[in-house]
This record gives structure tokens, sequence and C-alpha cells, in this order.
């Protein structure tokens, strides 16, 4: 069964720090990971999506990396802000299905403090 | 540009009833998906559409019921609402890998409807 697991849980860091997340995955066949973020009571929107042969992507202060040997991936948020306080999702998504087949993470609870 | 649009935003059902939450997309997207989300879950594949006029079921499909009568609008249905129904549903689309790629098969969410069935 195709999973994605995501550490940690939970985060609280303060503000203009950074902090990395990090996300295992068993899906196969490896189609692409994707990361969202998701607001309080909003839906998830993309932060980076990557292929098989791409090892690390960024997105302003979102730098995500990929290890398809270890099936593993990290995102690495650069001068924490307090808007950046949110859920972190890692998706995986497989060839099945024309490559639409996705995978979700529980994701990770980040909380930015003054 | 409106991107992905649910409705309603929130609906309180009492056990036994029935309704439809209604999904519209106006990025001209092949893929449209119907998902729920609860807590310390993530979230999960009720039905999905890969076109017009078709649908198939995902991972938790029963209870539900979709159409995708216009390409655009992906209907889900709730025939006899169960507390175990009380979740967070969320829409979204994509293009398929045939319109842009596998880079492009980007799923946007809608902004979610939040269901309490009672």
């Amino acid at each position: 069964k195709n999973q994605v697991e995501q550490s940690p849980q939970s985060l609280i860091i303060l503000e203009g720090k950074n902090c990395t997340l990090q996300c295992n995955y068993t899906v196969s066949p490896f189609s692409n990971l994707r990361w969202y973020k998701q607001d309080t009571g909003r839906g998830p929107v993309s932060l980076t999506i990557m292929t098989f042969s791409e090892n690390t992507k960024s997105n302003g202060r979102y730098t995500a990396t990929l290890d398809a040997d270890t099936k593993q991936s990290s995102l690495h948020i650069t001068a924490s802000q307090l808007s950046d306080s949110a859920s972190y999702i890692c998706v995986v998504s497989d060839l099945t299905g024309g490559g639409n087949k996705l995978t979700f993470g529980t994701g990770t609870q980040l909380k930015v403090e003054l | 540009n409106a991107g992905v649009t649910q409705t309603p935003k929130f609906r309180v059902l009492k056990t036994g009833q029935s309704m439809t939450l209604l999904c519209a997309q106006d990025m001209n997207h092949e893929y449209m998906y119907w998902y729920r989300q609860d807590p310390g879950m993530g979230l999960r594949l009720i039905h999905y559409s890969v076109g017009e006029g078709t649908t198939a079921k995902g991972e938790v499909p029963d209870g539900y019921n979709v159409s995708r009568l216009k390409k655009q609008n992906f209907l889900l249905g709730l025939e006899s609402a169960a507390p175990s129904q009380t979740s967070v549903y969320f829409c979204a689309s994509s293009y398929s890998r045939g319109q842009g790629g596998v880079r492009n098969t980007e799923a946007f969410f809608g902004q979610g409807t939040r269901l309490t069935v009672v």
C-alpha cells in the first residue's frame, strides 16, 4: 500500500528562524512529489512539484529537496514569518491513473511565534 | 480567475438527510476529484473523474455518489447522511498528463465544505 509519512507532526519556531520538515514515502511507481501549504480553514495550495530527476526546487523562502533513491523529501523554510503558520502536506503521485493518483501525508503543523 | 469553487461552505445535516455538494472549475481541467479530510488523517479520495461523463471510485467511496455531466462541474451526493460522514470535503482539479505533461498535473483545490451530520 502506498504511504507517505511526515515528521514532525507539529513544530513551533520563533519568527525569523529556519526549519526543515521531513517526508518519507513508499509510493510506486513514482511520478512526482508535491508540497502543499494549508492554512486553517482553507484548501491546500501548491508550493513545489518535483519529478524523479529533480533534486531541489525553490519557491521564495521554501526549498524542497528530493532523494528518489532513499524515497525522502524535505521542505526547508528560511527566515520564517508569522504567515508561515500552517499545515504542510507532502503528497506523492504515482504513475497509475495518468500520474494523477495522489497519496497524502497527514501534514506537519507549523506554528511561528513572536 | 476563480479557480475551483465549492458550494456550500458549511452545512449541518440530520442523519438520513440527503444533499449535494457542488464543485466548479474554470481552468478547463480534465480531471476532477472529491476528497475528505479528517483529523489526524491525510486527505482521502472519495471519487474522481477523468473527463466529462466519466467517474470512478476512489479510496473511500461508500455512501457517496458523483456525477460529471459538464466538464467544469463535479457533484458529490450523499443520499442518506450518517454521522461518520462528518468531515471537511475538498474538491480539486488538474490537467491530465496528456494536456500538460507530468509537470502540469498539479492539483488545485477548492476552499472546502465543512459538513456536520447530527
